[in-house]
């Protein structure tokens, strides 16, 4: 049983250079969300998808993209990376409104050097 | 985030009991939820507790909501080494979004 699974584990970008996290899911979740941690803030809600179609915007979207490019995968990219996205980013999906259960990937370090 | 509080730290002894506790702003919470972090991993939900609900056990774990004060805590009986992680308290009006503290690091000592 995959569950959420996220690619790469670890990257270490430059100033300036782009990339895009990967997430799959293989419950056939409806929605899906990527979430950053950093230290003493907890998980802070970058993008979500409902549902297959849509995104929105979650608490601290700037200087990010996604793409729900079906209803398996959400990527997350970085066009421009900065030092302050240096971050652990978590995607994670659920099944349904209401108390569904959010399950996570194992994340991705990134560090922005 | 800044809508859930949790102390940032927790020692407590094997065998003894654990307690941690959230406050959250938002009256209009539905649904609370307890989630575990091991190092290197993801989040693992661990319980959670609807808004009209007082109190949930399960096995070791104890909920208590008080809605008034809009405190939650989670007890954890006979805590064990297994047991040393973060605990993060979330919350969400029945939406799409969780809302999370910044995590309790629990460490249980010998």
């Amino acid at each position: 049983n995959a569950g959420v699974t996220q690619t790469p584990k670890f990257q270490v970008l430059k100033t300036g250079q782009s990339m895009t996290l990967q997430c799959a899911q293989d419950m056939n979740h409806n929605s899906m969300y990527w979430y950053r941690q950093d230290p003493g803030m907890g998980l802070r809600l970058i993008y979500y998808s409902a549902s297959e179609g849509t995104t929105d915007k979650g608490e601290v979207p700037n200087g990010y993209n996604v793409s729900r490019l079906n209803k398996r995968e959400f990527s997350l990219r970085l066009e421009s990376a900065a030092p302050s996205q240096t971050s652990v980013y978590f995607c994670a999906s659920s099944d349904t409104w209401g108390a569904a259960e959010a399950f996570f990937g194992q994340g991705t370090r990134l560090t922005v050097v | 985030g800044e809508d859930v509080e949790q102390s940032l730290f927790l020692s407590v002894r094997e065998g003894d009991s654990s307690v941690i506790n959230c406050t959250y702003t938002d009256s209009s919470s539905t649904y609370l939820y307890w989630y575990k972090q091991e190092p290197g991993a993801g989040l693992q939900l661990l319980t959670y507790i609807f808004s009209n609900m007082d109190m949930k056990q399960d096995q070791r774990l104890t909920v208590l909501l008080n809605k008034k004060d809009k405190h939650l805590s989670l007890r954890i009986a006979d805590t064990q080494t297994g047991d040393s992680a973060i605990y993060f308290c979330a919350e969400s009006k029945g939406d799409y979004k969780l809302s999370f503290g910044a995590g309790t690091t629990v460490t249980v000592r010998a």
